[in-house]
């Protein structure tokens, strides 16, 4: 059930800063927003989470805007080596659940 | 950095046979999963282990799917009557204790049903 809308490709100049939107309207209060990403058919790779604050870590940064209805992931850098498709998913903290992936965005990294 | 290990990296089988598919999870972690992906397709969510058993599935895990827990280590994933629709590739997860923290993926076994 998706409740994250991302674009579906875009492209980034290598060495750029690369922002990737996502949409989370109907996020619930104690729902996360995770991101990982996908090189080819590699498993799903973990990049980075958080509930309200932006958070950062050494693969990117996650900015939350105040009313948590959208997000940014931000790689600082990119490489060739992150082109991917990129998933932004919401979940509630229990780890029963289920990671819901969509159709992400595919981030190309051009030269 | 400890990581999911999943055996067979590629498994070719005869349609209708049964096949095991393995996973080592992270080892301090509680939580299991199974997901696939069809070629061109999303990742699909097959089912959840927490505690020896099953805690969620979906539709797709029906009676031709079970996981088991056989030992300390392993997280295995039998599918039995294979069809071709079967072929993809399949994820394993795991997720620790801390119930906000992410699940982590092994890279996957490919099967393809012939």
């Amino acid at each position: 059930d998706a409740k994250t809308t991302q674009p579906t490709s875009m492209d980034c100049a290598e060495g750029r800063a690369a922002n990737l939107p996502c949409n989370h309207s109907t996020i619930s209060g104690n729902e996360y927003v995770y991101w990982y990403r996908q090189i080819h058919s590699q498993g799903p790779q973990y990049i980075i989470h958080g509930l309200k604050n932006n958070e950062t870590n050494e693969m990117a940064s996650l900015i939350i805007t105040e009313d948590r209805k959208s997000s940014t992931l931000i790689l600082p850098h990119a490489t060739l080596r992150d082109t991917a498709v990129y998933y932004c998913i919401v979940r509630p903290p229990d780890g029963f659940n289920k990671f819901y992936f969509g159709s992400g965005t595919k981030l190309n990294v051009k030269p | 950095e400890p990581e999911v290990t999943q055996t067979p990296s590629h498994q070719v089988t005869q349609m209708g046979q049964e096949v095991i598919l393995r996973c080592v999870p992270i080892s301090n972690h509680l939580y299991f999963y199974w997901y696939r992906q069809i070629l061109g397709q999303k990742v699909e969510f097959l089912v959840s282990f927490y505690n020896n058993e099953i805690s969620e599935k979906s539709e797709i895990f029906d009676d031709q799917f079970s996981v088991e827990r056989p030992d300390g280590s392993n997280f295995t994933l039998k599918i039995r009557s294979t069809k071709l629709e079967d072929s993809a590739m399949y994820f394993c997860a795991s997720g620790d204790r801390s119930t906000n923290q992410p699940q982590h993926f092994g890279d996957g076994t490919r099967l393809s049903i012939l």
